[in-house]
């Protein structure tokens, strides 16, 4: 299968910073990526749709000034967590669509976000 | 309102028996299934897919069963291996509007194969 890359793996840092996670379709051109969040022991919620060259779709309840996220190429997609608190703490995914079969999803490894 | 579920936190078998997870969901406008494998600390792996049109679909030791009158649908893994356990996904994709769309997750299954 496809291979998504992200960066950091895993994250700690300190209330009120912030944290920019990358990830990067490594084997074939992506214009849609997704950004989810795990909750331990639960399911993955979708966050928001970053499209290549636009702006991205945020989910309803997903504050959009608080996770920025920016698709600058067809293979990078990075989400920035600003003014980090604790609840912020969770794991991030984020998958990159198959071409022509958007539901077809591809998944980075995830990072971890600590926020002490 | 939770769209896509999986009542079975967890399963247990024997290596070399076969393995049904299952999936409920309610909404008929869901396009594809899917199934994805999961390690702790790990990104989804995505197995297999199913069209709403149709009622089966198989990949090597993996089928997926499809029944839209119950909603209902299920990943059959024959015959399980040890190398199978880990956390599955059942998934649902709904189109929006502007050729968007986006998978909704069940809450996942814990499968543990025995040797």
């Amino acid at each position: 299968g496809a291979v998504v890359s992200q960066h950091p793996s895993w994250v700690i840092c300190k209330s009120g910073t912030s944290v920019k996670i990358e990830c990067r379709s490594l084997d074939f051109q992506a214009t849609t990526m997704f950004w989810y969040r795990q909750f331990p022991k639960q399911s993955l919620m979708l966050m928001a749709t970053s499209n290549e060259g636009s702006k991205a779709t945020y989910e309803q309840g997903v504050e959009k000034d608080k996770f920025l996220i920016n698709h600058a190429s067809l293979t990078l997609s990075t989400l920035t967590v600003t003014s980090a608190h604790p609840e912020d703490s969770s794991f991030y995914i984020c998958s990159a669509a198959s071409p022509g079969r958007p539901y077809e999803q591809y998944f980075g490894p995830g990072t971890r976000l600590t926020v002490t | 309102d939770q769209q896509v579920k999986q009542n079975s936190p967890s399963l247990s078998v024997q290596e070399g028996r076969i393995s049904i997870l299952n999936c409920d969901y309610t909404n008929s406008m869901f396009d594809y299934f899917l199934w994805y494998k999961k390690y702790p600390a790990e990104g989804p792996t995505f197995l297999i897919s199913i069209s709403s049109i149709k009622d089966k679909n198989e990949d090597g030791r993996f089928t997926v069963f499809l029944n839209k009158s119950a909603k209902h649908l299920s990943l059959h893994i024959v015959p399980s291996q040890p190398g199978d356990s880990a956390v599955y996904f059942c998934a649902a994709w709904i189109h929006g509007s502007s050729n968007t769309g986006k998978l909704i997750f069940g809450q996942g299954t814990t499968l543990q194969v025995k040797p």
